[in-house]
């Protein structure tokens, strides 16, 4: 049973381009949560999706970032018009319910912005 | 607001005991967790504890104690895989369904 992916690994944009990052939750879970993690820095929750919900995006910044969770394929984060303070380390997790505590992280994103 | 504490640091030798402590405020949670999270790597659920008292898993256990707003993840038999960061974290149960992680504490194992 394939754990949580997400693509790619590494990415690196210049100021004022798109950033998308991919998650594809285990098998069986429809809850995905992603994260944003600064180096020496705890995970900031940034949104919670079921598939074609968005549950709970009270840690998403307002402007350029946005997400989804569609009924086919993976999750998507999407930030425009990246700026260098974006650069971090995004993580996303999945669960099987709402009423399952732990959360099974992916491998993460490194976003470097230039 | 809601917020959780950790020590920012520890360092401890092999095949001793350590604990780590988690103070937090919160107007209510479902439970407390604890993560580990090796240096480039993922985090990965350690332990949950949803009511009071001392929940063991192997080398580990977590301590919760709602009146105390405290908490503490305890390592024993600590080995040099142990080195890495641990987290806390609680799922608020005020509305909505985000989990609040504390910023780590970030635990060195010498030989």
């Amino acid at each position: 049973n394939a754990g949580v992916m997400q693509n790619p690994r590494h990415l690196v944009r210049r100021r004022g381009q798109e950033a998308r990052l991919r998650c594809s939750p285990m098998k069986g879970h429809s809850h995905v949560y992603w994260y944003r993690q600064l180096p020496e820095e705890g995970l900031k929750f940034m949104v919670y999706l079921q598939k074609e919900n968005i549950i709970d995006e009270s840690g998403m910044p307002k402007e350029r970032f946005s997400a989804e969770f569609p009924k086919e394929g993976p999750s998507i984060l999407r930030i425009q018009q990246v700026v260098r303070g974006d650069s971090a380390a995004y993580f996303c997790a999945s669960s099987p319910g709402t009423s399952e505590y732990e959360q099974f992280f992916g491998p993460g994103t490194r976003l470097t912005v230039l | 607001g809601q917020s959780l504490e950790q020590p920012s640091e520890v360092t401890a030798v092999e095949g001793a005991i350590v604990q780590i402590n988690c103070t937090y405020q919160t107007s209510g949670f479902y439970g407390l967790s604890w993560y580990q999270q090796h240096d480039g790597g993922a985090p990965t659920f350690l332990s949950y504890n949803a009511l009071d008292g001392l929940e063991e898993t192997g080398r580990f256990s977590s301590f919760l104690s709602r009146s105390d707003s405290y908490g503490y993840l305890l390592l024993q038999e600590l080995q040099m895989k142990d080195s890495a960061s641990y987290f806390c974290a609680v799922s608020p149960n005020t509305g909505g369904f985000k989990t609040i992680f504390g910023a780590g504490t970030r635990l060195f194992v010498k030989a």
